[in-house]
Formats: C-alpha cells, structure tokens, sequence
C-alpha cells in the first residue's frame, strides 16, 4: 500500500462549481499537511498548509485534515479557469528520531480542469 | 519567480552519457531537496542537503549522486543514463532543515535521454 492515495482525475468542471480534491494516507506518522498547485510545465507551488485536524481557509481555498480517518481534503469554491492544473497533496514526517529532520510525500496529484 | 532557480531547463541526451543539474536555493534557505517526475511515479524524493551535508536520502539510484556547495547552490548528477532517467527533475528549498512548512520549487529541469 503506498503511503499517500490520490485519484489522478482528470476531473473536468464548468466554471463556478465547487471542487473537492483527496487524498488518503497510511502513515499515521505524517504530522504536517499540505496541497501544491502545478502548472503545466512549471513547479508545484504551496498553496495551503495545516497541522491539525480541522478546517484551513483562504480565500477560496479550504483545507481539511481528518487524522482519525488520515483522511485530507482540498476544496475550491467558485472554481475559475486559471484553477486549471495538477493539484498534489503532501505530509511531512519526521526522518529520523531526533527530531531534526522532516521529508515530505507527495500523492501523485489530480489533473484539474475548468471550463468556462 | 520563485526564487529557486535551476538550469538548464532542457536536456537531451544519449543513453550512457553523463549529465548535471543546477540548484540554486531561494535566499536564506539552507536546505536543497532534489525530486524526480514522472507520469507513473509522481513527485519521488531523491536527497536533501542542508547546509552542505546530506541530511536524507530517498530513491536515489547508485548513477545519480549529488552535492551541495559553500555557497550553497547543489548539483545533481546523473550518469550512465538509462531511456527510464527521462523526467523532469525538481530541485526545491527550505528555511532551515526541518522542512515541516513545505519546499518552494524550482522551475525543473527536463531531462530526456534518447
């Protein structure tokens, strides 16, 4: 079983829609959560951050971390077409124990597509 | 531009030829991360330097070595290249080693090997 689940779509909405994005994940040692945007060509950006279990939001951008289900999600709301790209899921978790080291894993990422 | 700065951003090459690949980390950050992509594989971790040391190695194969240097720019090299090495190669950065708050990437480096 990999460590980090993620469908990779591609997943096609009209312009508006509200989008979810998942990913599941096995190691119950990921502490910190995060969803990268890709761009064709170009490479991933950070675009949310969480920690603990609950709700993140920017702007139109809502993350959420279930750790009892090691469950994540990424959810655009009044999706537009510059949403359009590979969205990926990462978790960070500590290299070795003394705490010094983190190495994040990343889903293999969902190919987004918004149409006007 | 996110600060991350890598070259070239295109290589062709043959197979069994020996190639390198240029990181320069964003300003401040001593940590280098070097990722492979692929379309089956995704985002695989190869190493991270921090600071010129190697911190963490990941699915690195025996061909591909790397370093970091004083002044903290790493290169990444690939050598007796196989058709399977084509990928796009991403070097990323971080404040401090610990990473937790995520990487900023690099632009990547497309690699195919003919």
């Amino acid at each position: 079983q990999k460590e980090v689940e993620q469908d990779p779509g591609p997943l096609s909405v009209p312009e508006g829609a509200i989008v979810s994005l998942n990913c599941t994940y096995s190691n119950s040692a990921f502490q910190y959560f995060m969803w990268y945007r890709q761009y064709s060509r170009k490479g991933p950006e950070l675009l949310m951050y969480t920690y603990s279990s609950g709700n993140k939001e920017d702007g139109r951008f809502t993350a959420q971390v279930d750790k009892s289900s090691k469950y994540i999600s990424l959810f655009i709301r009044d999706s537009q077409p510059s949403d359009s790209a590979t969205y990926l899921c990462a978790m960070s978790a500590l290299t070795d124990s003394g705490g010094s080291n983190y190495k994040l894993t990343f889903g293999k990422g969902t190919l987004l597509t918004v149409n006007p | 531009d996110s600060g991350v700065t890598q070259t070239p951003k295109h290589l062709i090459t043959a197979t069994g030829q020996r190639v390198t690949l240029r990181c320069s980390p964003r300003s401040g950050d001593l940590s280098v991360y070097w990722y492979q992509q692929s379309l089956d594989q995704g985002l695989q971790f190869l190493i991270q330097y921090y600071n010129g040391e190697e911190r963490a190695k990941g699915n690195i194969l025996e061909r591909f070595s790397a370093q970091q240097f004083p002044d903290l720019h790493s290169e990444l090299n690939l050598s007796s290249l196989e058709l399977g090495d084509s990928a796009l190669y991403f070097c990323a950065s971080s404040v401090g080693q610990l990473g937790f708050y995520g990487y900023t990437f690099g632009s990547g480096t497309r690699l195919t090997v003919v």
